[in-house]
């Protein structure tokens, strides 16, 4: 049973516009939420987070929404760049578990 | 700032071969972990370290065993591969106190034939 789930597997966008990845949950114990990027051989790479005391957490063109209710966060780059185009990750965790549990990732291409 | 190292970067190995993939980390991180990558699945957790001295399993535990030597080293050791561990292998570590994550090393790929 998938608990993360990335239910679209690619999206493209055009430079400059808004790029949006979305993530559901089932475990409603997950308590910490992260975003991963990875590029082609090399290992994933720390993006934001959110705690589930939160609802948005903002890092420069990265935004990381929460929705409780219904399990789903979204991350938002404004403005999408050529160098965003890697594979995204959903994760999360409930603290304490030293396990975190990720979702199949999607592949964001940026087209110049 | 090495952060967290693999060892090797590649690997083939026949079947029923053994194999240990190595992992240090030089932040003086608690938490250790290794995961495995294949597609369409994900990062799936294979074992992990809280603290040196204790390791736990992890979603897909079948099949390996772990040894965390240290506070930096943690390895995964395949005892007889099978073409079903064909994949990619990370290892990441994380310190308590990091609200930012965990750093993950540039992986193994490991295919067995």
């Amino acid at each position: 049973d998938q608990q993360v789930k990335q239910n679209s597997p690619s999206l493209s966008v055009q430079e400059g516009r808004i790029s949006i990845l979305n993530c559901d949950y089932t475990n409603s114990m997950f308590d910490y939420f992260l975003w991963y990027k990875k590029y082609p051989a090399e290992g994933p790479t720390f993006l934001i987070s959110i705690s589930s005391i939160k609802d948005k957490n903002e890092d420069g063109r990265f935004t990381v929404f929460l929705n409780k209710s219904a399990k789903h966060l979204s991350l938002h780059i404004v403005p999408s760049q050529p160098g965003d185009s890697a594979v995204y990750f959903c994760a999360a965790e409930q603290g304490g578990s030293e396990k975190l549990v990720f979702g199949k990732g999607m592949k964001l291409t940026v087209n110049p | 700032n090495a952060g967290v190292t693999q060892n090797p970067k590649f690997q083939v190995l026949k079947t029923g071969q053994s194999m240990t993939l190595q992992c240090a980390q030089d932040m003086n991180h608690n938490s250790m972990y290794w995961y495995r990558q294949d597609p369409g699945m994900g990062l799936r957790l294979i074992y992990y370290s809280a603290s040196e001295g204790t390791t736990d399993k992890g979603e897909v535990p079948n099949g390996y065993n772990v040894s965390r030597l240290n506070k930096r080293e943690f390895s995964l050791r395949l005892e007889s591969a099978a073409p079903s561990q064909t994949s990619v292998y990370f290892c990441a570590s994380r310190s308590r106190l990091d609200t930012y994550g965990y750093t993950f090393g540039s992986g193994t790929r490991l295919t067995v034939v």
